[in-house]
């Protein structure tokens, strides 16, 4: 079946070090990639997407880069301050529901950003 | 609007009863998705509509489980009876298909229902 996996678990940095979070997905029809940010006994939040037709997607110091050949898809957080802590989920979209968002989820990954 | 609203935010119940959490969506958003959280599981999708109409519920655990959307705006997801393993936090989420835009498919969560089955 459909599968996301997310690498690492668990990632602590230094405040003003980068984080890179890759996910890789088994649906070669996959076409929307979201990343969410939860904070602790809050929401998932959408942070940063990607569809793709595009191979990266930049917002202030976060980056989503794609690379459909090898179905993997990774998050940059660069200059990370400490409220950048929290657990990120990516997501894939599945076939035939791309529109709409059946997104298959990640396991997450609990970022520190140690001040 | 004021996004997706879900009641209650915490819930406390004992082995057996029944327990119905509520989700209203985002006014205009076509899909609703019902999820549960936990540490060992992650984010599991239980199950979603379209217009209402249930389209996948191959996440629903068990019979116990069970999920209506009456209108648009408006679902239930019921529990009944509760077991302690159902203690989660549970969210709903709404999305639009759209016709085109950055904004297509993108899902919201609601703030979530916190159960705890003693």
């Amino acid at each position: 079946g459909e599968n996301v996996e997310q690498h690492p678990s668990t990632l602590s940095v230094q405040e003003g070090d980068s984080a890179v979070i890759k996910c890789t997905y088994s649906d070669s029809a996959s076409n929307y990639f979201p990343w969410y940010k939860q904070e602790l006994g809050k929401r998932p939040q959408l942070i940063i997407d990607i569809r793709s037709n595009v191979g990266e997607k930049k917002d202030q110091r976060i980056a989503v880069t794609l690379n459909k050949t090898a179905k993997h898809f990774s998050l940059h957080i660069t200059e990370t301050q400490p409220e950048d802590s929290a657990v990120y989920f990516c997501a894939a979209s599945i076939r035939s529901s791309s529109n709409t968002g059946k997104l298959i989820f990640g396991q997450g990954t609990t970022l520190q950003v140690k001040p | 609007d004021a996004g997706v609203i879900q009641s209650p935010r915490h819930e406390v119940t004992e082995m057996g009863q029944e327990v119905t959490l509520r989700c209203k969506p985002i006014s205009g958003h076509d899909y609703l998705f019902w999820y549960r959280q936990t540490m060992m599981r992650g984010l599991e999708l239980l199950i979603y509509f379209n217009n209402n109409v249930p389209i996948d519920d191959s996440g629903m655990p068990e019979d116990r489980f069970s999920a209506k959307m009456p209108n648009a705006s408006f679902s239930t997801l019921k529990i009944q009876p509760s077991e302690p393993r159902d203690s989660a936090v549970y969210f709903c989420a709404s999305s639009s298909r759209g016709t085109s835009g950055t904004q297509r498919g993108i899902q919201y969560f609601g703030a979530g229902t916190r159960l705890s089955v003693l």
